[in-house]
């Protein structure tokens, strides 16, 4: 089993719904969490750290459930320039690793 | 304000040949990191220096050497090129190593033919 799984979609959603997405990991010990948001043949960018509590940034809210060990990130009001492929993130113990998971591509529609 | 610099962005190379990836930073981050991705995978890391002067292993190193010049810059050393090494390799920094967020380069696209 991967240490990061995500749906690689692409979700192809219509402008202004809302729209979420979850990131499952295997190592139960993992202690950081992270979205990240790639567009097209750019390099990813942070969009938002995750929580214990859940947090939300404007139209995103970030979801940590440790029990099912999973993260979700959620959209409202969807905009074009949300286009891109999200990455889930999560640091697996002290040391400096990052472990990626290899993104779900979201694809909005006029 | 540059933030993190690669050079070159498009690269073609024969197997066998050498190259260096070369990466600059001018957040005075102390951290750097070189990773690769390749399609329908996350970022995998391939050497990391948690601060000027240290250099260790990710997870897929082999094939690869790295230099922590100074704090600013961390380059990417390709000893013999081989095609499996054909991917989009991405530099990042950030003020520490681990949960600190990592602030990437444009990429340079690597082709090993």
């Amino acid at each position: 089993r991967k240490e990061v799984e995500q749906d690689p979609g692409p979700f192809n959603v219509p402008e202004g719904a809302t729209v979420a997405f979850n990131c499952t990991y295997s190592n139960s010990a993992s202690q950081s969490f992270f979205w990240y948001r790639q567009d097209c043949r750019k390099e990813p960018k942070l969009l938002m750290s995750v929580y214990s509590s859940g947090n939300e940034d404007g139209r995103f809210t970030a979801q940590l459930n440790r029990a099912s060990q999973y993260i979700s990130l959620l959209i409202r009001d969807s905009k074009l320039s949300d286009s891109a492929t999200y990455l889930c993130v999560l640091q697996a113990d002290s040391n400096y690793q990052l472990i990626w998971g290899a993104g779900t591509k979201l694809i909005i529609k006029p | 304000n540059a933030g993190v610099t690669q050079t070159p962005k498009f690269q073609v190379l024969k197997t066998g040949q050498s190259m260096t990836l070369q990466c600059a930073q001018d957040m005075n981050h102390n951290s750097m990191y070189w990773y690769r991705q390749d399609p329908g995978m996350g970022l995998r890391l391939i050497y990391y220096s948690a601060s000027e002067g240290t250099t260790d292993k990710g997870e897929v190193p082999n094939g690869y050497n790295v230099s922590r010049l100074n704090k600013r810059e961390f380059s990417l050393r390709l000893e013999s090129a081989a095609p499996s090494q054909t991917s989009v390799y991405f530099c990042a920094s950030s003020d520490r190593t681990g949960r600190w967020p990592q602030h990437f380069g444009d990429g340079t696209r690597l082709s090993i033919l």
